[in-house]
């Protein structure tokens, strides 16, 4: 099976650490979406990658928050001086170019706990 | 505007019912609606798709149906099963992105 990746599953930090999460999107896959998901409540939106390109940002995503994918396949979202109110799952999820399928297949997540 | 609350709407049903999990979305813009099954710690797990050109579409046991008019979606699970308990989420999408919305999840609970 070659789904989403996601690593790690989980990371405890304390408040004002930096983090690093990781996404292997599916390999023909150029579309990349950062999500991020709190208990009880559905995904919200992050960030939108087309290939290497970082096309959308939501206001959620605060200065403290990066995201990167260099090489138009693996992506990076970097979480800096984190705050108890960055705990959440994080989750990562690809679809296929615009004009074909538009699925978009998700990871398992990033659970983020923030002490 | 946003769903807020930790509290889940929940259906319950017996092992062998059909289930119907509705949802409202708030953007008659949007022009893609697609259902999620999401198991405890894992990943949204994709069910079934739409677009809004059409009103239904019909897959392995599920059905979504989508009503443009009054900005409802359904989704129907036939013969349910065990495995089939999880929240479901439905999402709109669309746009040059189609960066998806979600809606508030439902837990379904199927009584063996």
């Amino acid at each position: 099976d070659t789904g989403v990746s996601q690593d790690p599953r989980h990371k405890i930090t304390k408040r004002g650490q930096n983090v690093t999460f990781r996404c292997d999107p599916i390999s023909e896959h150029n579309r990349l979406y950062w999500y991020r998901q709190t208990l009880g409540q559905g995904p919200e939106f992050l960030t939108y990658f087309q290939n290497e390109a970082q096309l959308e940002k939501s206001r959620l995503l605060s200065d403290r928050f990066s995201a990167e994918r260099p090489k138009g396949s693996f992506s990076t979202l970097e979480i800096q001086r984190t705050e108890q109110g960055d705990s959440a799952m994080y989750l990562c999820a690809s679809s296929r170019q615009p004009g074909q399928r538009d699925e978009q297949y998700f990871g398992p997540g990033t659970r983020l706990t923030v002490t | 505007g946003e769903s807020v609350g930790l509290h889940l709407p929940t259906l319950s049903v017996q092992e062998g019912d059909n289930s119907i999990i509705n949802c409202a979305y708030s953007n008659s813009a949007s022009d893609y609606f697609i259902w999620y099954k999401q198991e405890s710690g894992k990943g949204p797990q994709f069910i079934i798709d739409i677009r809004s050109n059409m009103d239904k579409r019909q897959g392995q046991r599920v059905t979504v149906l989508l009503n443009k008019t009054v900005k409802h979606l359904s989704l129907q699970i036939a013969a349910t099963q065990p495995g089939d308990s999880a929240v479901y989420f439905c999402a709109e999408g669309g746009g040059a992105t189609n960066k998806l919305i979600f809606g508030t999840g439902t837990l379904l609970a199927v009584q063996p």
